[in-house]
């Protein structure tokens, strides 16, 4: 069975400084990785993922995200928050085999972005 | 193209009360699923319909039934709702094909049961 855990129920950062948003997995194999975004009073938007290939993947709004195989670990970040960047995000994972590729999510985050 | 749309927005209902969330997808996807999201627990998976004509419980499907009406519909219904059923309800879906992975999700629908 696989799980996801997110570090930190609520972050805090100032306007300019760096954003990182922590992710561990659990798996037997390591499944496909996934982060998403939801703004207020909407549906959840993919911001980036791992699938195969290279370790260090890039997403929308200048996210990127680093597998690490050793640490189980998907951690995102941004060099620059912007006021924008407040929402909650959500790490998820689907496995690496079989047909209906659900995804197992870890709480969230929510990421408050102060002037 | 709308993508993944759900109705209704928002509902109360009563206890013992039932009703049917709707979800349709205009992207011509085979996999369609329902999730509920909770505070602080993430999105759980309640069904799960991998193509046309299957459909599997996830990991929350107790006071749930789910009907994959044709490729575009997938429709959740609680049968006699409990207070404990209040939630964000998610409708997504997916191509189904081997190399995709991603989930595309709809507005989402409030509902609250008293």
């Amino acid at each position: 069975a696989q799980s996801v855990t997110q570090l930190g129920s609520h972050v805090s950062v100032s306007e300019g400084a760096l954003v990182l948003l922590r992710c561990n997995y659990s798996s037997s194999v390591p499944p496909y990785l996934f982060w998403y975004v939801q703004y207020p009073n909407q549906g959840l938007q993919l911001l980036l993922k791992y699938t195969t290939g290279a370790t260090l993947v890039k997403g929308i709004n200048g996210f990127e995200a680093e597998f690490k195989k050793s640490e189980t670990s998907f951690h995102l970040t941004k060099p620059s928050a912007h006021m924008s960047d407040a929402a909650e995000y959500f790490c998820a994972v689907t496995p690496w085999g079989g047909s209906a590729r659900q995804l197992t999510f870890g709480s969230g985050t929510q990421l408050t972005v102060l002037p | 193209n709308a993508g993944v749309t759900q109705t209704p927005k928002f509902q109360v209902l009563k206890t013992g009360q039932s009703m049917t969330l709707q979800c349709a997808q205009d992207m011509n996807h085979n996999s369609m699923y329902w999730y509920r999201q909770d505070p602080g627990m993430g999105l759980r998976l309640i069904y799960y319909s991998a193509s046309e004509g299957t459909t599997d419980k996830g990991e929350v499907p107790n006071g749930y039934n789910v009907s994959r009406l044709n490729k575009r519909e997938f429709s959740l219904r609680l049968e006699s709702a409990a207070p404990s059923q209040t939630s964000v309800y998610f409708c997504a879906s997916r191509t189904g094909t081997e190399n995709s992975y991603e989930q595309y999700f709809g507005p989402g629908t409030r509902l609250t049961v008293t």
